[in-house]
Parts: structure tokens; C-alpha cells; sequence
């Protein structure tokens, strides 16, 4: 039972190059997230999934997608790289709604290190 | 104003002693609230969740005080394996959870 498995672990990107953040859970869990974590800010959730083929906007969306084409995976696409999206990337899943549940948790991948040059 | 906010510490503490982390929230509504551990550069962890009357897991104790909007953590006879990052999460306004920037405790032999 792996959980959550982020690829890859770390990436140096030049501004303006593309690329895509895979996620995988084998939890079968309905709920998967995307997060940012950047000194200071605490994580930010980027986009959130509920369900396989659903994907919605969080608090800072811009400048990424995602899609959800499989219940497992979760990916994470940045288009065209800024140097402002330099940051460690989470991905999560989680069983249930957690706004309004208590017994339950995320469960986190290791995290993704992005560096945009 | 941050939705939710902590003290960033850092808190350094002797092996053995009591300390104690707050931490504030703004939206009224907020359903769920939890602390999470975070250790150096890995991924944040559930620690436990808090529940209205309060509740505790061995040496950690969570209180909630809805009418003052904030929920508080105790952590007692700290161990050097208790250094982390320790984060706040609640319910924000989009009925999202919502991480603070969380509270930094070094625990010192």
C-alpha cells in the first residue's frame, strides 16, 4: 500500500517550459488536491477534485490546470512556467469532505520541489 | 487578515517541558478543525483532530473555544522527536480547509 506517490520528486524548469505533475493514490478516495507550500504562506490549495472526471478551482488556480481522467491520478499541469511558481508541491486525498468532517484525514504525497528559472 | 493565523515561533523548549500553541480563525462557520504535524521538508501529517468538548492523545491535549474563535494545542513532557512544524487547519470561508503558516517547535536535550 503506497498512498500517495508524487512524480517527480524534484524539477528545474526555464520560464516559460511546460510540464505536468502526476499524482497517484491507491486508497480508492473520491477527494484529491493539489496544494502549494511557500515560506511563510502555509499551503494553498491550487485545484481540487471530487470525484474521477470533476476538477474545480481553489484559492490560487491561476496559471495552472488539472485533470482527473482516472479516480487514482491527479495531475498538475503549469503551461507556461513563471518564476513565481517556484515551490514544493502537495498532492492529497482524502476519503471524505473535510470542511465539514472531523474524523478523517488528508492523506499527502511526499511533495514535488519546482524551481523556475 | 489571514483566516487563520499562528504564531510562527520559533518555540525552544527543554526536553521534558509543557508548551502550548494557539491559534486563530475568522470564519465563524468553520465546521472542522485539526493540527497536522509537518517535519522538515517532508509532508504534512495528521496529529489529531479537535473536537468541541475538547480531546487529548497521550501527551496531546486540543481544546476549541468556538466563541473566541481559536483552538489551542498542549503538548506535555516534550520529547526531542516532538520537533516539527506544527499546523493549524480549519474551514475557511470557501468550505475549504485552510492551513495556517504553522508554529515551529524545537524540543532541546
Amino acid at each position: 500500500n503506497a498512498g500517495v506517490t508524487q512524480t517527480p520528486k524534484f524539477r528545474v524548469l526555464k520560464t516559460g517550459q511546460s510540464m505536468t505533475l502526476l499524482c497517484a493514490q491507491d486508497m480508492n478516495h473520491e477527494y484529491m488536491y493539489w496544494y502549494r507550500q511557500d515560506p511563510g504562506m502555509g499551503l494553498r490549495l491550487i485545484h481540487y477534485s471530487v470525484g474521477e472526471g470533476t476538477t474545480a478551482k481553489g484559492e490560487v488556480p491561476d496559471g495552472y490546470n488539472v485533470s482527473r481522467l482516472k479516480k487514482q491520478n491527479f495531475l498538475l499541469g503549469l503551461e507556461s512556467a513563471a518564476p513565481s511558481q517556484t515551490s514544493v508541491y502537495f498532492c492529497a486525498s482524502s476519503y471524505a469532505w473535510l470542511a465539514f468532517t472531523s474524523v478523517d484525514t488528508q492523506y499527502f504525497g511526499p511533495g514535488t520541489r519546482l524551481t523556475v528559472l | 487578515r489571514k483566516e487563520v493565523e499562528q504564531d510562527p515561533g520559533p518555540f525552544n523548549v527543554p526536553e521534558g517541558a509543557t508548551v502550548a500553541f494557539n491559534c486563530t480563525y475568522s470564519n465563524s462557520a468553520s465546521q472542522s478543525f485539526f493540527w497536522y504535524r509537518q517535519d522538515c521538508r517532508k509532508e504534512p501529517k495528521l496529529l489529531m483532530s479537535v473536537y468541541s468538548s475538547g480531546n487529548e492523545d497521550g501527551r496531546f491535549t486540543a481544546q476549541l473555544n468556538r466563541a473566541s474563535q481559536y483552538i489551542s494545542l498542549l503538548i506535555r513532557d516534550s520529547k526531542l522527536s516532538d520537533s516539527a512544524t506544527y499546523l493549524c487547519v480549519v474551514t475557511g470561508s470557501a468550505r475549504q480547509l485552510t492551513f495556517g503558516s504553522g508554529t515551529q517547535l524545537t524540543v532541546l536535550p
